[in-house]
């Protein structure tokens, strides 16, 4: 029969206020981390990373910040845009180069 | 220069036949990486790259999957005989080395197969 396919994590946000999306990784091995994003019909885009002897790493208008303990990563993204609208990946980078990607949450900027 | 470029861009085809993707990486770029994007599974890794040889292909579904590399410019992905579930979005992506560091992977637009 055919699969019934799973729907993303949401988050719905007013432009001009503030998105957090939130990414857990599976290896505490991995040293690497990297936000993609992915606007519908592209591939996926570069936002941010950090290494993992960072909590902390600031961009333009994004923020990535890094909980090794409980093996949490989560991207700030400040006064969001209808442009902002997509879904965001985390990665980790997994056994040696390998970026493995988590399921993605899609953010929805309502004008 | 133009990033990375795939072939086709859209592709239609019946179960049984041979599907044939296309990947030209940005220039200079010593790592090619082929992912594929579903609903159930997101964005998972087949098959990577360095300098045209194939060095993980753990990800690789089963042995109707096959890629190629046979210069710094040019790899494919090849399916045969194709079936239904292999219908997905099929990405292409190249980086200068492992992302080890600083060192982000440069993302095609992607192959958006289906398998009728």
């Amino acid at each position: 029969g055919e699969s019934v396919g799973l729907h993303l994590p949401t988050l719905s946000v007013q432009e001009g206020d503030n998105s957090i999306i939130n990414c857990a990784y599976s290896n505490s091995a991995s040293d690497y981390f990297i936000w993609y994003k992915q606007e519908s019909g592209k591939g996926p885009q570069f936002i941010i990373d950090i290494r993992s002897n960072m909590d902390k790493r600031q961009g333009q208008r994004v923020t990535v910040l890094l909980n090794k303990t409980v093996k949490h990563l989560s991207l700030q993204i400040a006064a969001t845009q209808p442009g902002d609208s997509a879904v965001y990946f985390c990665a980790e980078n997994n056994q040696g180069g390998k970026l493995i990607f988590g399921q993605g949450t899609e953010l929805s900027v309502k004008p | 220069d133009a990033g990375v470029i795939q072939s086709p861009r859209h592709e239609v085809t019946e179960m049984g036949q041979e599907v044939t993707l296309r990947c030209k990486p940005i220039s200079g770029h010593d790592y090619l990486f082929w992912y594929r994007q579903t609903m159930m599974r997101g964005l998972e890794l087949l098959i990577y790259f360095n300098n045209n040889v194939p060095i993980d292909d753990s990800g690789m579904p089963e042995d109707r999957f096959s890629a190629k590399m046979p210069n710094a410019s040019f790899s494919t992905l090849k399916i045969q005989p194709s079936e239904p579930r292999d219908s997905a979005v099929y990405f292409c992506a190249s980086s200068l080395s492992l992302p080890l560091g600083h060192t982000e992977a440069f993302f095609g637009q992607g192959t958006r197969l289906t398998v009728v």
